[in-house]
């Protein structure tokens, strides 16, 4: 079993809709966790990071925490088709030396 | 502007070649790394370095080899003994070693010809 599982996708839906994102992970000593949106064949951008538990909104973006369930989601509100991307999930804990651990990705389709 | 360059963004190996790719930052940054990312699978780290001349092997290190003998560059030299390196690579940065930031370069695409 994967540390970090997360639905490859696509994840398709149409424009304006909130798309909700999800990773389950096992390791409970997992503090920080961040999402990252990677557009094809570019580089991984940084969207949100969560220190334990708890909620982060940003503008459309929410970030949900659950140390309980070991279950994070990211929503975006009011989709567009400049959303649509792979959104990776990553978290790190102090005793591995904070190395990010990473999903394998969900693939975003936002149709206009 | 600050950010990271990786380079070539395409390269092509023949097998039983060593080939490098550049990274470079101007972020003033410590730590460095580098990913590996194939299809439908997370970026699995190469190796990382969080001081000039000092790095660490990651969880996929066997065949490439890296240097850090300046504070803004990071090369990867992947070698003829990395059996399957086609694929794409990612150099990353972060002001500590606590990288809840971490910066990602373009990526080069590796592929074995």
């Amino acid at each position: 079993q994967k540390e970090v599982e997360q639905d490859p996708g696509p994840l398709s839906v149409p424009e304006g809709a909130i798309v909700s994102l999800n990773c389950t992970y096992s390791n409970s000593a997992f503090q920080y966790f961040m999402w990252y949106r990677q557009y094809s064949r570019k580089g991984p951008e940084l969207l949100m990071y969560t220190y334990s538990s708890g909620n982060k909104e940003d503008g459309r973006f929410t970030a949900q925490v659950d140390k309980s369930s070991k279950y994070i989601s990211l929503f975006i509100r009011d989709s567009q088709p400049s959303d649509s991307a792979t959104y990776l999930c990553a978290m790190s804990a102090r005793d591995s030396n904070y190395q990010l651990i990473w999903g394998a990705g969900t693939k975003l389709i936002i149709k206009p | 502007d600050g950010g990271i360059t990786q380079s070539p963004k395409y390269l092509f190996r023949k097998e039983g070649q060593n080939v490098t790719l550049s990274c470079e930052q101007n972020l003033n940054h410590d730590a460095m790394y580098w990913y590996r990312q194939d299809p439908g699978q997370g970026l699995r780290l190469i190796y990382y370095s969080q001081i000039v001349n000092d790095f660490q092997k990651g969880d996929i290190a066997e065949g490439y080899s890296v240097s850090r003998e300046k504070k803004e560059s990071f090369p990867l030299t992947v070698t003829s003994a990395q059996k399957n390196p086609t694929a794409f690579y990612l150099c990353a940065s972060s002001i500590r070693q606590v990288n809840t930031e971490a910066f990602f370069g373009q990526g080069t695409r590796l592929t074995v010809v």
